[in-house]
């Protein structure tokens, strides 16, 4: 997990507040990546990022929901008026392209909605 | 959408003994990944496989890419305390970002 920044590590948040998650590629790295996992589940896809360009967020909820990767500046996954079902941990991945390097996962945002 | 079929769900071994964990899917992919997540961390790759019939080691895990390329497995020799841990699959059919993931083998080794 050395290089793929995440913070914070615990987020709580109250329902309808906004919640924003950071994440710093590793060094070198221009390809972002956001996940999400729910209890004893797998992670699940939500967006593709390459610097200001949002490359794929088919798996990010339609509403609610934003990311962006500006040209200076970590990456920061957005989620406006919280609800419980938002509770889960985030996961921040980077890579060097996207065809055939490996991805490497950040150690987490673990977000609480009260 | 696709979805990968992970066993066993959980495993209580003892220490020095051998594990063998497996991932299968009706759909074809072009990637298989292992990676393993510790309590409160986030995945760490562990092997990845980008050809039918690889076989890959790392130290103590050999994994390979089935023939057919719908199924993975992975193997842990001589199992350690520290491999405690979950284990996921993951993979890829056009777009090597965009991996699913396995739910997942919880890993226990008994000292």
């Amino acid at each position: 997990n050395a290089g793929v920044m995440q913070n914070p590590r615990h987020l709580v948040r109250r329902r309808g507040q906004e919640a924003r998650l950071r994440c710093s590629p590793m060094k070198g790295h221009s390809h972002v990546y956001w996940y999400r996992q729910l209890p004893e589940e797998g992670l699940k896809f939500m967006v593709y990022l390459q610097k200001e360009n949002i490359i794929d967020e088919s798996g990010m909820p339609k509403e609610r929901f934003s990311a962006e990767f500006p040209k200076e500046g970590p990456s920061i996954l957005r989620i406006q008026q919280v609800v419980r079902g938002d509770s889960a941990a985030y996961f921040c991945a980077s890579s060097a392209d996207s065809y055939n390097s490996p991805l490497h996962f950040g150690n987490g945002t673990r977000l609480t909605v009260t | 959408g696709q979805q990968l079929n992970q066993s066993p769900q959980s495993m209580f071994i003892q220490e020095g003994e051998d594990v063998s964990m497996n991932c299968t899917s009706s759909s074809i992919f072009n990637t298989w990944l292992w990676y393993k997540q510790d309590p409160g961390e986030g995945p760490v790759l562990l092997i990845a496989l980008y050809k039918a019939g690889e076989l890959t080691s790392n130290g103590r895990l050999t994994a390979q890419f089935g023939i057919t390329r719908k199924d993975s497995f992975l193997n842990i020799s001589a199992s350690i305390p520290s491999d405690v841990g979950i284990y996921f699959c993951a993979s890829s059919g056009g777009s090597n970002y965009k991996l699913t993931f396995g739910k997942g083998t919880l890993l226990t080794v008994n000292p």
